[in-house]
């Protein structure tokens, strides 16, 4: 395990199912990101929080719903998805500061099949 | 606007060969460049990174090459392995900020 753990690994819904992603990060970190990851695409990202205040949200549909309660969990609420969000959703975390950066840590993962 | 570009897109190396995997950066303001290594199933990990205060970073079989006049570095893995077999990510980021913005993805299939 890399200190970031997504539950769960894999999950199939229908396009009028309501579920929710979960992300938790024993690391300390401060900062926590969803991306999203689609064959043969680029990584994209989907929302930051920082100090658990969502900092920026990259045009992403609003089915896609973030939670983020404390500094260690993050949560990604779907509900009425479409075909073409089945991917893989990676969460990751970083120390935000203006010390040298270490860069994320990945989780490994939800892979969403939408049916 | 891709502020990261990485080449190529996949690579095919036999085993023992030399594997080059290249990125340009455009914001100059960036000063951490990190290489992630992604297996099918998991999510990316970092590899191996590099600040622009050095021109090469070795640790193992893997070196990073960072060109600051040309705004460019590379990920070298020497005597590549089928093990290498992985997806690699190039990416940048500031100091000041921990915001990371990744390279397009190389696929890397080595044969044995």
């Amino acid at each position: 395990e890399t200190g970031v753990t997504q539950t769960p690994r894999h999950l199939v819904m229908g396009m009028t199912n309501k579920k929710s992603l979960k992300c938790e990060q024993h690391l300390g970190h401060n900062a926590m990101y969803w991306y999203k990851q689609s064959a043969k695409k680029p990584l994209e990202l989907m929302f930051v929080y920082s100090l658990e205040e969502r900092v920026e949200n990259n045009s992403v549909p609003s089915r896609f719903s973030p939670e983020c309660p404390n500094s260690s969990h993050l949560f990604l609420h779907l509900h009425t998805l479409q075909p073409e969000d089945s991917a893989l959703y990676l969460c990751a975390s970083s120390q935000h500061s203006a010390k040298p950066n270490y860069g994320y840590t990945f989780g490994s993962g939800t892979r969403l099949t939408v049916v | 606007q891709q502020q990261v570009k990485q080449s190529p897109q996949s690579l095919i190396v036999q085993k023992g060969g030399i594997s080059i995997i290249n990125c340009a950066y455009e914001n100059t303001a960036f000063d951490y460049f990190p290489w992630y290594q992604q297996f099918p199933g998991k999510g990316p990990a970092l590899l191996i990174a590099i600040r622009p205060d050095v021109s090469e970073k070795k640790e193992g079989r893997f070196t990073i090459s960072f060109n600051k006049s040309a705004k460019q570095f590379s990920l070298h893995i020497m005597d590549s392995q089928p093990g290498d077999s992985a997806t690699y990510f190039c990416a940048a980021s500031k100091t000041s900020g921990s915001r990371l913005t990744f390279g397009e993805g190389t696929q890397l299939t080595v044969n044995p």
